[in-house]
């Protein structure tokens, strides 16, 4: 099946800075999307970007399809953007439903 | 505007007894989804509903699991003899037309083995 890595797989910032969150996939897919998983388990949905870029607030993503990342910005950021980022992806060739989730990326945010 | 619901958030259950989740997905929204999420890792896909017919289960979902949507709207997963292996985050999602593909997920229940 569709392999999904992400990195880094932690990151410590401090309030303000700006970082850059990366998804490479395997093979072709026709939907990737992003998310936040709260310290309470929730999956939040920022984006849904199997192409292009789109943005929200202080948050952007970027999807180049052909060739097989996206990526996931967070500027001035904030405490409360701590949490794990998925990403996650279905695969054009396969399952047209079932999400592949990669390992995350743990975002620590201090004061 | 209401979000998918799970009930229950938090089960501790002793290792053989029988569990049930239950999942409301988001009002008018025909496909459901469970996946299943370990400590450290991403959800892992389980099974998926159209309406009322389950049309595909992971190998994860061994016989101990049973899933079902009765009436095309709410699902449950209910997990027999349960093991420690099954302690684990089980999140539901739903998803309609026109974007069939973007999944809303769930809070989740939280399982604990004993």
């Amino acid at each position: 099946g569709i392999q999904v890595e992400q990195s880094p797989p932690d990151l410590i910032l401090q309030e303000g800075a700006n970082s850059t969150l990366r998804c490479n996939f395997s093979d072709s897919v026709n939907n990737l999307q992003w998310f936040h998983q709260n310290p309470w388990g929730q999956l939040i949905n920022l984006f849904y970007i199997p192409s292009g870029t789109k943005q929200n607030g202080r948050l952007s993503a970027t999807t180049v399809a052909t060739e097989r990342y996206s990526l996931l910005y967070i500027s001035s950021s904030q405490t409360t953007d701590s949490g794990v980022y998925f990403c996650a992806v279905k695969n054009s060739g396969g399952s047209n439903y079932k999400l592949t989730f990669g390992k995350g990326t743990l975002l620590t945010v201090n004061p | 505007d209401t979000g998918v619901s799970q009930n229950p958030r938090h089960k501790i259950t002793k290792r053989g007894q029988n569990v049930t989740f239950r999942c409301d997905p988001i009002s008018e929204h025909n496909r459901l989804y469970w996946y299943r999420q370990t400590l450290g890792q991403g959800p892992e896909f389980l099974t998926y509903f159209q309406n009322e017919a389950q049309l595909e289960k992971s190998r994860l979902l061994s016989d101990r699991f049973s899933a079902e949507r009765p009436k095309g709207s709410f699902s449950t997963l209910e997990i027999q003899r349960t093991e420690q292996g099954d302690s684990a985050m089980y999140l539901c999602a739903s998803s309609t037309p026109p974007s069939w593909d973007e999944q809303f997920f769930g809070p989740g229940t939280r399982l604990t083995v004993l």
